[in-house]
């Protein structure tokens, strides 16, 4: 496995479930991300971490729970989620968070919410 | 507030030349990003500027003004596959990246 890969790639919940999406990272990165994608909306970033520390939480509901056990895997739970939760996830790393360290990004989970 | 503004949609010809603006209010810069991404994958980086001026790369090229707080990315001999949307993203005195809604790019034959 190369770059940054994400699993489901697909997923379909309740909103009464729980489940957990994963990113693994093989590029020997510190720092980690998720992002929610809206259709033509912003990136919304959401978590950050960096050597497995949080250093962002961007006012995200607590319906999302991150989980970063070491620099190479990233978790988020989701649990009671909502429909307006359905969207693309995405997972991204960089070297560090200062400059000029780009993202690199895994292909994201589509998830909706019914 | 942040912000980052870039045309929602573009159309060009194959062969031809493209110019995808931005423009950017942030607390703080740290360098400007562009990336490509396809429908349905992942976004790619493209280039970085820090510095003003006129950063070339194979058939892409961008260009900062940070007095102006603004950049576009410059698409020459535009092939079918360059068909994507290009986000512009900003990083700013915490380091986080302040992303534009993206510029969907349409290449007609």
């Amino acid at each position: 496995e190369t770059g940054v890969t994400q699993t489901p790639r697909h997923l379909v919940m309740g909103m009464t479930n729980k489940k957990s999406l994963k990113c693994e990272q093989h590029l020997g990165h510190n720092a980690m991300y998720w992002y929610k994608q809206s259709a033509k909306k912003p990136l919304e970033l959401m978590f950050v971490y960096n050597f497995k520390e949080q250093t962002e939480n961007n006012s995200v509901p607590s319906r999302f729970s991150p989980e970063c056990p070491n620099s190479s895997h990233l978790f988020l739970h989701l649990h009671t989620l909502q429909p307006e939760d359905s969207a693309l996830y995405l997972c991204a790393s960089s070297q560090g968070l200062a400059e000029p360290y780009e993202q690199y990004f895994g292909p994201g989970t589509r998830l909706t919410v019914t | 507030g942040q912000n980052i503004d870039q045309p929602t949609e573009m159309t060009a010809t194959e062969g031809a030349i493209v110019q995808i603006n931005c423009t950017y209010q942030t607390s703080g810069f740290n360098g400007l990003f562009w990336y490509q991404q396809h429908a349905g994958e992942a976004p790619t980086f493209l280039s970085y500027n820090v510095l003003d001026g006129l950063e070339e790369k194979g058939r892409f090229s961008s260009f900062l003004s940070r007095s102006k707080g603004y950049s576009y990315l410059l698409l020459k001999e535009l092939q079918m596959k360059d068909s994507a949307s290009y986000l512009c993203a900003v990083k700013d005195s915490n380091y986080q990246l302040i992303w534009g809604a993206g510029t969907k790019l349409i290449i007609k034959p």
